[in-house]
């Protein structure tokens, strides 16, 4: 089952504008990684934020975590054309052996020329 | 990042036949993993491949439906069997601890699209 849930399901902004996606999630973990997708390709990493962090950048991206609200936010500054895609959060359990990624519902960005 | 890839890259198949998938890596991983995702949907581990060992199966998939091997620490392959429609998905294998990497961070290949008539 999938552990986190993403909000928006969708987004549409205008080229320049920011954009935020939210992911919430239910267990404790270790990291909370977040992934690009463009139409059906392979995922693209793009920032890791440890359970000991509060907040990332990089370049346009900036990561919050808040780990008493279970949740994470991906802020986009000045997005582009070349932004348009499905952003997934992921999270690596805090238990077990197992290194394997539990990923959220995904946000459609839609950044209009 | 791990530069990784996957053949076929798209396949389009009939029922009840067998797909295999490969993934290649351009160097050692500690972890190697596959991941299913449904037509509009999210991303679902199906198996961790274990290097030398059998490969350890999340809840709802089998070995008998989706073999893995993994006979060293550059390569793995899935085996999607007996194929029906419900089968259509992209399949992406993922990497972790690649040396020189930060360690848990895991990288993806670039998928195979299946598509089951």
């Amino acid at each position: 089952s999938q552990q986190g849930e993403e909000d928006p399901q969708a987004l549409s902004i205008q080229e320049g504008e920011n954009a935020t996606m939210n992911c919430s999630y239910k267990t404790s973990i270790n990291n909370l990684q977040w992934y690009r997708q463009n139409s059906g390709r392979g995922l693209v990493h793009l920032i890791l934020i440890r359970s000991n962090e509060r907040e990332k950048h990089s370049g346009r991206l900036r990561v919050t975590l808040d780990t008493s609200k279970k949740s994470s936010s991906l802020l986009i500054t000045a997005s582009r054309a070349a932004d348009t895609a499905s952003y997934f959060c992921a999270t690596a359990p805090t238990s077990g052996s197992a290194r394997q990624l539990t990923f959220g519902s995904g946000t459609q960005l839609t950044v209009l020329p | 990042s791990a530069v990784i890839s996957q053949k076929p890259s798209r396949d389009i198949c009939q029922r009840g036949t067998s797909l295999t998938i490969q993934c290649q890596v351009d160097s050692q991983v500690t972890m190697m993993f596959w991941y299913r995702q449904q037509p509009g949907q999210s991303l679902t581990l199906i198996a961790t491949a274990n290097q030398g060992s059998e490969a350890t199966y999340e809840s709802g998939f089998v070995i008998d439906k989706f073999p893995i091997s993994r006979p060293n620490l550059t390569f793995s392959t899935l085996t999607v069997s007996n194929m029906s429609p419900e089968d259509s998905s992209i399949y992406l294998c993922s990497v972790e601890g690649k040396w020189g990497m930060a360690l848990d961070t895991q990288y993806f290949g670039p998928g195979t699209r299946l598509t089951v008539l």
